[in-house]
């Protein structure tokens, strides 16, 4: 099986613009988890999203928002892009929902923001 | 927070067996221990995950305390390609939480 794909692998963007990124998950899966890795917070949980519904949150502000497609298929948007958004956002599948499901991450969207 | 506690480095020469320890003393009865690691701006790559007994897989080992508070992962024969922060976590129904994890450097 093809594992997680996301797009695009890397972005530039400047204060104030918005990003969606992509993720597709590995076939089959349909949970969707998004986290955010940065040098000095680490590997941070945003969301979830299962059957596209949003099934957890992550301590983000409104600006982070995301949705699912009825294929699974996950997009997260960051508006008013501030320079602490810069980051890699990293995307997850898992077959279903809870604590017993194994999540896979893909390669990851690098953004930086000028 | 994260639920773990893992020395924040290790070193292993290439051959032997690397063993990475993780304190998850206070792990619930239906919480499980899972590992990945992290190359250099990857993705987190899943290596193996457990309940309460050992676990092995082609990767790796995990060995698993019989209280559950501490487990320790295995790579028998470690090579310069499993340099990698290694991450421990414990998972229940909710998210994965990341600690800092340990960045285990395989010395030629």
């Amino acid at each position: 099986k093809a594992g997680v794909t996301q797009t695009p692998r890397y972005l530039i963007k400047t204060r104030g613009q918005q990003v969606t990124l992509s993720c597709s998950p590995i076939s089959g899966h349909r949970s969707v988890s998004w986290y955010q890795q940065t040098p000095g917070q680490g590997l941070q949980f945003l969301f979830e999203y299962f059957s596209e519904t949003q099934r957890n949150k992550g301590n983000f502000p409104g600006r982070f928002s995301g949705r699912q497609f009825s294929n699974s298929r996950s997009e997260m948007n960051v508006s008013t892009l501030e320079l602490g958004d810069s980051a890699l956002y990293l995307c997850a599948s898992s077959p279903n929902t809870g604590g017993r499901e194994t999540q896979y991450f893909g390669p990851g969207t690098r953004l930086l923001v000028l | 927070d994260a639920k773990t506690t893992q020395p924040p480095s290790m070193d292993c020469a290439e051959g032997r067996a690397a063993n990475l320890p993780c304190n998850h003393s206070t792990i619930s009865g239906n919480e499980y221990v899972y590992w990945y690691r992290q190359i250099h701006s990857q993705g987190p790559q899943y290596i193996i995950h457990g309940l309460k007994n050992n676990e092995t897989n082609e990767m790796a080992s995990l060995i698993i305390t019989e209280d559950r508070k501490s487990s320790t992962l295995i790579l028998p024969h470690a090579t310069l390609r499993d340099t990698a922060v290694y991450y421990c976590i414990v998972k229940g129904n909710e998210k994965l939480t990341f600690g800092t994890g340990t960045r285990l450097t395989i010395i030629p």
